[in-house]
């Protein structure tokens, strides 16, 4: 099945520090990726729509000078957590689209995020 | 109003025994897709199973499957002889093919097989 990659799966900030997350998709090319939010025991929370070679879509309430999303390329998107703060602490997870007409998205592993 | 309900927060299982994990949905789009996912305690998202709105039998892979009942907007999953591994969040989700892209996830329901 489609194979999607999330680097890093577990990562230690400072506060203050910024930290990228990696979302890759390993064999299809994905117009479209999708970044989320879980807290514990919680569903996910949809942050961005990320569509290649074009800005991000944030949801309402979601700061994007905060959580800058780029779409470099048709397997690459990237998600920066800026000037991190403890109450940013969460698992971030990606998805990618292979296309409009797929039947189904494709989850990287989650990165688990701490901030100190 | 909610797309994604799921009401059961909790749910536990005898191994072997089937259970059913209920989800309901909203829309007015005729065209869309249903989805079930299976998240372990790893946090990565499995996908399980899908159905589309205009699909006339319900979906099946292996020991899941789909009661799909599109008067009464319910997508239930049904699993088949619990294992063990088979405990983890379940989570729901619908796309709407005409309004876009996005995915929406129910609030999961958490599976306890007990052996």
């Amino acid at each position: 099945g489609a194979v999607v990659s999330q680097h890093p799966s577990w990562v230690i900030c400072k506060s203050g520090t910024s930290v990228k997350i990696e979302c890759r998709s390993l064999d299809f090319q994905a117009t479209t990726m999708f970044w989320y939010r879980q807290f514990p025991k919680q569903s996910l929370m949809l942050m961005a729509t990320s569509n290649e070679g074009s800005k991000a879509t944030y949801e309402q309430g979601v700061e994007k000078d905060k959580f800058l999303i780029n779409h470099a390329s048709l397997t690459l998107s990237t998600l920066t957590v800026t000037s991190a703060h403890p109450e940013d602490s969460s698992f971030y997870i990606c998805s990618a689209l292979p296309g409009v007409s797929s039947n189904t998205i494709y989850f990287g592993e989650g990165s688990w995020l701490t901030v100190v | 109003a909610q797309k994604i309900t799921q009401t059961q927060p909790g749910m536990f299982v005898q191994e072997k025994e089937a259970v059913t994990l209920d989800c309901t949905y909203d829309t007015s789009d005729p065209s869309y897709g249903l989805f079930w996912y299976k998240q372990p305690s790893s946090g990565e998202m499995i996908f399980l199973i899908y159905q589309g709105s205009y699909d006339q039998q319900n979906a099946t892979e292996g020991r899941y499957s789909l009661n799909f009942q599109k008067a009464r907007k319910s997508a239930n999953l049904v699993i088949s002889a619990s294992q063990l591994g088979d405990s983890a969040m379940y989570f729901c989700a619908m796309r709407e093919l005409n309004t876009g892209n996005q995915f929406y996830f129910g609030t999961g329901t958490s599976l306890t097989v007990i052996p």
